[in-house]
């Protein structure tokens, strides 16, 4: 069965300083890797996935990914946040086969930046 | 832009009572998945279903069932609500057509409803 790890509750950023969330995943076989965010009240919207080739993903309002086979992790960055990026991120991992299109979730990180 | 629209964003249900949970789709999505969120344990899979009259169960059924009659909505059914299922719900869909490719496809939410179970 796959999971996902999110080692951190909540991190605090200062505006316009690099940010990172950590997420660590198991599962059989290679992984589809995903980053959501959730705003106050609101449902989940996609961020950017990983699914196969370069390792650095980009997605939506500037943030990246680093998948790591090796390490197993697939952090969230940015590299200067902003105060309207807190919000709680959600990573999230599905098996390249035999898993259809189910999702396991990790716990969430609150991201609170500061000004 | 996808949209996926659920009945109501809050509830609030007496112990014992018949809940019913609307999710509509415009998209022509195959997949579509019930969700609850709780502090603390993230997003945990309900029901998820892959055409038209088809369902699985997921992570935590028990307590829960769902109906699939149509292919743009997937409703989820509390068949007599308790304390415990007080939560936000969370209802997404996916293009996942059979025979292709598709694991990969993101999920599109729904804004949730939030359920209070007196």
């Amino acid at each position: 069965a796959q999971s996902v790890a999110q080692p951190e509750d909540q991190v605090n950023v200062a505006e316009g300083n690099p940010l990172t969330v950590k997420c660590t995943y198991s599962v059989s076989g290679n992984p589809y890797l995903f980053w959501y965010v959730q705003y106050p009240n609101r449902g989940l919207q996609f961020l950017l996935k990983y699914i196969t080739g370069d390792n650095l993903v980009k997605g939506s309002y500037g943030f990246e990914a680093e998948f790591n086979k090796s390490q197993t992790s697939f952090h969230l960055k940015k590299p200067s946040a902003l105060v309207s990026d807190s919000a709680l991120y959600f990573c999230a991992v599905s098996p390249l086969t035999g898993g259809g299109n189910k999702l396991t979730f990790g716990t969430g990180t609150q991201l609170k930046v500061e000004l | 832009d996808v949209k996926v629209t659920q009945s109501s964003r809050y509830l609030v249900k007496r112990t014992g009572e018949k809940v019913f949970l609307e999710c509509v789709q415009d998209m022509d999505h195959e997949n579509m998945f019930w969700y609850r969120q709780d502090p603390g344990l993230g997003l945990r899979l309900i029901y998820f279903s892959y055409d038209v009259k088809m369902k699985e169960k997921g992570d935590i059924p028990e307590g829960y069932s769902v109906s699939r009659e149509k292919k743009e909505r997937f409703s989820l059914i509390l068949e007599s609500a308790s304390t415990n299922q007080t939560s936000m719900y969370l209802c997404a869909s996916s293009f996942f057509p059979w025979g292709t490719g598709g694991a990969g496809n993101e999920q599109f939410f729904g804004p949730g409803t939030r359920l209070t179970v007196l």
